[in-house]
């Protein structure tokens, strides 16, 4: 029973490239949350998404990023013309259902660094 | 809006010692709180959970108790051990779906 898969782990561009990172849910989930994880500060929230919708993109920066979750496939975080700042630490979560109780599973991560 | 403060660290601490990561929260109706934990290089784990006012949760000799008088849901153990070192996360689920989480306390057990 695999885990929430995050791929790649590691991940370096050069400034104004594009970075993509890969999100499988744990199977049966179907919400998905991403956070940025910055070097010795805590998880801030970017956008949590269900199958082909985004609920909340409350936190993810307006311009470059983007998210999806499509109804095959794993869920997609993008940032375009990538700048030092994003470099980060990007954990994907999912959640089998909604509701008060419910829990995350997060991913390992995915490691940006932008040189 | 809702969110969660928890102690700043780092935590150092000798084994055997006790442990107490302060937690308190702010939130609109009737959340359920957690406490994850973050090996190095890892994601972060479920560490326990209390979904209601006086519950307990525990786990791996951790315990919390939701609090609602004073929002709390502060994370002890007896007795730490080195294999403890970790960043723990307090978090709260709102009624809007959105889990907040603090900002994380780093804790080392020496020897």
């Amino acid at each position: 029973n695999a885990g929430v898969m995050q791929n790649p782990r590691h991940l370096v561009r050069r400034r104004g490239q594009e970075a993509r990172l890969r999100c499988s849910p744990m199977k049966g989930h179907s919400h998905v949350y991403w956070y940025r994880q910055l070097p010795e500060e805590g998880l801030k929230f970017m956008v949590y998404l269900q199958k082909e919708n985004i609920i909340d993109e409350s936190g993810m920066p307006k311009e470059r990023f983007s998210a999806e979750f499509p109804k095959e496939g794993p869920s997609i975080l993008r940032i375009q013309q990538v700048v030092r700042g994003d470099s980060a630490a990007y954990f994907c979560a999912s959640s089998p259902r909604q509701g008060r109780t419910g829990e995350l599973f997060f991913g390992e991560g995915s490691r940006l660094t932008v040189l | 809006g809702d969110s969660v403060t928890q102690m700043e660290g780092p935590v150092t601490l000798s084994e055997e010692a006790f442990l107490t990561i302060n937690c308190t929260y702010t939130a609109t109706g009737y959340p359920s709180l957690f406490w994850y934990v973050q090996y190095p290089g890892e994601g972060l784990q479920l560490l326990l959970k209390a979904t209601k006012a006086d519950d307990k949760g525990s786990n791996k000799g951790f315990e919390a108790t939701y609090r609602k008088e004073t929002t709390s849901f502060h994370l002890e153990k007896g007795s730490v051990q080195v294999s403890d070192s970790a960043v723990y996360f307090c978090a709260l689920i709102s009624t809007g779906n959105q889990f907040y989480f603090g900002t994380g306390t780093s804790l080392t057990v020496i020897p």
